[in-house]
């Protein structure tokens, strides 16, 4: 058990459709990382909020947002949903920023767009 | 964009059995991670390694950093039905965020 807590495990909706990840940090962590997980782009980052605040950005599109709220979860909104968006989404924390230590990863949230 | 490499994609192995497995990329990286992910689970890290020439030893996995520090690999000795799992290494991008290559999918079979 990393300490890193993601929900829902599972989640099934249809194209067009909006969804909310959410993700709880390990306990004392500040930094939370959002990383996509497909058969065809491998575990792409996202973006990256370090208490509170927004600190990088990857492969994010446009139709995807995220924050970092003051008790330091971190939820991830999908809209416009589409086909391509199915994946596993990640939640990563470490205790500061910038970080190339170790990534503490969630089991992840499996999305299924029909 | 710094770009990693991994070799095979796929390997299936009979338990008992060597395998090695690479990390490459073009250029050079200040340090190298290798995870672990299982079925419905997160990555884990295995090790890190940070200087060329490196060779770092967990029970039966053995991890070599190569001298240039543009590539890497790993080594099982004996493998297990318990190390099936994506291999996947990684290292610091652009934006000094980990950025992580394609990884290898193990199966060892009993």
């Amino acid at each position: 058990d990393s300490g890193v807590t993601q929900t829902p495990k599972h989640l099934i909706t249809a194209t067009g459709q909006r969804v909310t990840l959410r993700c709880s940090p390990r306990s004392g962590d500040l930094s939370v990382y959002w990383y996509q997980q497909s058969l065809d782009q491998g575990l792409q980052f996202l973006i990256q909020y370090y208490n509170g605040e927004e600190r990088a950005k990857g492969n994010i599109l446009e139709r995807f947002s995220a924050q970092q709220f003051p008790d330091l979860h971190s939820e991830l909104n999908l809209s416009s949903l589409e086909l391509g968006d199915s994946a596993l989404y990640f939640c990563a924390s470490t205790p500061g920023s910038p970080n190339t230590g170790e990534l503490f990863f969630g089991e992840g949230s499996r999305l299924t767009v029909l | 964009t710094q770009l990693l490499e991994q070799s095979p994609q796929f390997l299936s192995i009979q338990e008992g059995e060597n395998l090695t497995v690479y990390c490459n990329s073009s250029s050079v990286f200040s340090s190298l991670q290798w995870y672990r992910q299982e079925p419905g689970e997160g990555p884990v890290l295995l090790v890190t390694v940070v200087t060329g020439g490196e060779v770092k030893k967990l029970k039966r996995l053995t991890f070599q950093f190569g001298d240039a520090r543009k590539d890497s690999s790993l080594h099982i000795t004996a493998a297990q039905p318990g190390d099936t799992g994506l291999y996947l290494c990684a290292g610091p991008g652009s934006a000094r965020q980990l950025t992580f290559g394609s990884g290898t999918q193990l199966t060892v079979l009993p």
